[in-house]
């Protein structure tokens, strides 16, 4: 299967603990994105890098909230010290230089007890 | 972004035209137009997007209005697989910003 990967698929975790997720975009896409979705709702933008530069952060990404893709490639999204709002659906996506269509992955779950 | 309208829901018999409208009144000249769907439990699915002029694919057909302001994206012969829920996304920048969407069911 060559689309965006992301691992784990599911996770769940107490309160005040930390979680990272890894997200495996399509190998020849040099822009990777995440976005955050909960029950209901519309999935929302978190962050985007082209290759391993950072270029767009959201208001939703707080100082808990911290992804890097060091070598343009994977990239991991580290949440520390959990909260149950925290709870929801992060999605990876990633898209080719010249195209905007942004290929999403199946999503991790996280849910925060 | 510009801010977009859809029909929280919709019906459609399978095997019939699915034709979603979308409004987007606020849409700058310089922002497409593009379509994502959402089946239960997965990832969002790029669709299709245009800028002014009607685009067609293997999955679906979009006609936007010559005032840019509305769209409508035609699924030709829906099967149950489509029942998703259907996202019409205005927007210039590499983020997306996704509303409520429209759930569309197909009904057998």
């Amino acid at each position: 299967d060559t689309g965006v990967s992301q691992n784990p698929r599911h996770k769940i975790t107490k309160r005040g603990q930390n979680v990272t997720f890894r997200c495996d975009p399509i190998s020849e896409h040099n822009r990777l994105y995440w976005y955050r979705q909960t029950l209901g709702q519309g999935p929302e933008f978190l962050t985007y890098f082209q290759n391993e530069a950072q270029l767009e952060k959201s208001r939703l990404l707080s100082d808990r909230f911290s992804a890097e893709r060091p070598k343009g490639s994977f990239s991991t999204l580290e949440i520390q010290r959990t909260e149950q709002g925290d709870s929801a659906m992060y999605l990876c996506a990633s898209s080719p230089e010249t195209d905007g269509d942004q290929y999403f992955g199946p999503g991790t779950r996280l849910l925060v007890l | 972004d510009a801010k977009t309208t859809q029909p929280t829901s919709m019906d459609c018999a399978e095997g019939r035209a699915a034709n979603l409208p979308c409004n987007h009144s606020t849409i700058s000249g310089n922002e497409y137009v593009y379509w994502y769907r959402q089946i239960h439990s997965q990832g969002p699915q790029y669709i299709i997007h245009g800028l002014k002029n009607n685009e067609t694919n293997e999955m679906a057909s979009l006609i936007i209005t010559e005032d840019r302001k509305s769209s409508t994206l035609i699924l030709p012969h829906a099967t149950l697989r489509d029942t998703a829920v259907y996202y019409c996304i205005g927007t210039g920048r590499r983020a997306l910003t996704f509303g409520s969407g429209t759930r569309l069911q197909v009904q057998p």
